[in-house]
């Protein structure tokens, strides 16, 4: 049983440029949130999806968009990359139930924006 | 100021010796979660609780809810305990979402 898988690992993008990246959720959970974690920095809640659509979301700007699958699989977008865009981006997976539920943690995505 | 506070920032410690990491939430939770975070960037979950008291092997984890506070003990600490631990709560309004501490360092000597 895969865990939660991101792809890819590591990636180098210019200023301006726009960065996708993936994330599989652990097999049997619906839910998907990405997080953003900066060098020496506890993660921020960038959004949720649910259902295919975002069910929350934090403070970050539009440039930050996503999208969730049919099959619960997840894509992060960020447009027009900034130099403190640079980050590990992390994508957790749950089961939505009416319970607190762990959550699973992929290995990160490492994006160095220069 | 935070809404989750850990502390210590860093903490540097010889094998075998007895661990406490803090940490201090100001809002209201429905979970708080311990993490274990490796150099390679991947997050583990320790522990999720919402009273009471948890172990799991040389790991114990406690949480006051009328303090808002909670600590991770680590028992006959090994050098493979180093790692970034952090804590994390599920607020009462947010579902699932997760707000972090900034972790705390732990270094374990041989």
């Amino acid at each position: 049983d895969a865990g939660v898988t991101q792809s890819p690992t590591h990636l180098i993008k210019t200023r301006g440029q726009q960065v996708t990246l993936r994330c599989s959720p652990k097999s049997g959970h619906d839910t998907v949130s990405w997080y953003q974690q900066a060098l020496g920095q506890g993660p921020q809640f960038i959004f949720q999806y649910y259902e295919e659509e975002e069910r929350q979301r934090g403070n970050f700007p539009d440039r930050f968009s996503g999208h969730q699958f049919p099959n619960y699989s997840s894509e992060l977008n960020v447009n027009a990359l900034l130099l403190g865009d640079s980050a590990l981006y992390l994508c957790a997976s749950s089961l939505l139930t009416g319970e607190q539920e762990t959550q699973y943690f992929g290995p990160g995505t490492r994006l160095l924006v220069l | 100021k935070n809404e989750v506070e850990q502390s210590p920032q860093n903490l540097t410690a010889q094998e075998g010796e007895f661990i406490t990491i803090n940490c201090s939430y100001s809002v209201g939770i429905s979970a708080l979660h311990w993490l274990q975070q490796h150099p390679g960037g991947g997050i583990v979950s320790l522990f999720m609780l919402s009273s009471g008291k948890k172990k799991h092997g040389r790991l114990i984890a406690t949480i006051n809810i009328q303090e808002k506070h909670s600590s991770l003990h680590i028992t006959a600490s090994h050098p493979r305990d180093s790692a970034v631990y952090i804590c994390a709560v599920s607020q009462e309004t947010s579902g699932s979402r997760l707000t972090f501490g900034e972790g705390t360092q732990l270094t374990v000597n041989p």
